[in-house]
């Protein structure tokens, strides 16, 4: 049973380009969590996103950042018209629909940055 | 607004000795807390977890305190082997929800 599948694991982008992220959940996993972890700090919640629907995106920026978990294929997140401050790794996490545990399986990150 | 706080940045234990890390929180809400253990260019990897019921849970060498009064919880890890090196993250939530508040953080040695 696969993990969580991130991808790229590394992605340099020039200032004012887009940066996509890619996430695969575990199998059998509909939820989708997105993290960001700046340098020296913990891990900031950014967004939940079941099939088809963001159910929280209280820590999602307000412009320039967007995320999607289709039908079919894997969650992105999309970051537009990139700045330096957004140099960070972004971690993708799971969760089963069935079990509530609030135990999060995550991704072995992608890490940004932004020239 | 760090509602979940891991004040030692880092902390060096020798091998075969306790290692304990602390983490307070200052959301009432929260009603179940995890540890995360987490390498270098990897991702976080659940360790053990504890819900406000229980002030205690044991799994190995691995024992995790909550005192809710104080709102505060450990990690003890005994006896502490090279291997449990790593950046040790505190994290709670509240309600059912999946959504998890993370500390910044406890860089855990052991010196062989």
């Amino acid at each position: 049973n696969a993990g969580v599948m991130q991808n790229p694991r590394h992605l340099v982008r020039r200032r004012g380009q887009e940066a996509r992220l890619r996430c695969s959940p575990m199998k059998g996993h509909s939820h989708v969590y997105w993290y960001r972890q700046l340098p020296e700090e913990g891990l900031k919640f950014m967004v939940y996103l079941q099939k088809e629907n963001i159910i929280d995106e209280s820590g999602m920026p307000k412009e320039r950042f967007s995320a999607e978990f289709p039908k079919e294929g894997p969650s992105i997140l999309r970051i537009q018209q990139v700045v330096r401050g957004d140099s960070a790794a972004y971690f993708c996490a799971s969760s089963p629909m069935e079990e509530n545990t609030g135990e999060l399986f995550f991704g072995e990150g992608s890490r940004l940055t932004v020239l | 607004d760090q509602q979940v706080k891991q004040n030692s940045p880092s902390l060096s234990v020798q091998e075969g000795r306790i290692s304990i890390l602390n983490c307070d929180y200052t959301n009432s809400m929260f009603d179940y807390f995890l540890w995360y253990k987490k390498y270098p260019a990897e991702g976080p990897t659940f360790l053990i977890s504890i819900s406000s019921i229980k002030d205690k849970n044991e799994d190995g060498r691995f024992t995790v305190f909550l005192n809710k009064s104080a709102k505060h919880l450990s990690l003890h890890i005994v006896p502490s082997q090279p291997g449990d090196s790593a950046v040790y993250f505190c994290a709670a939530s509240a309600g059912g929800n999946e959504k998890l508040t993370f500390g910044t953080g406890t860089r855990l040695t052991i010196i062989p």
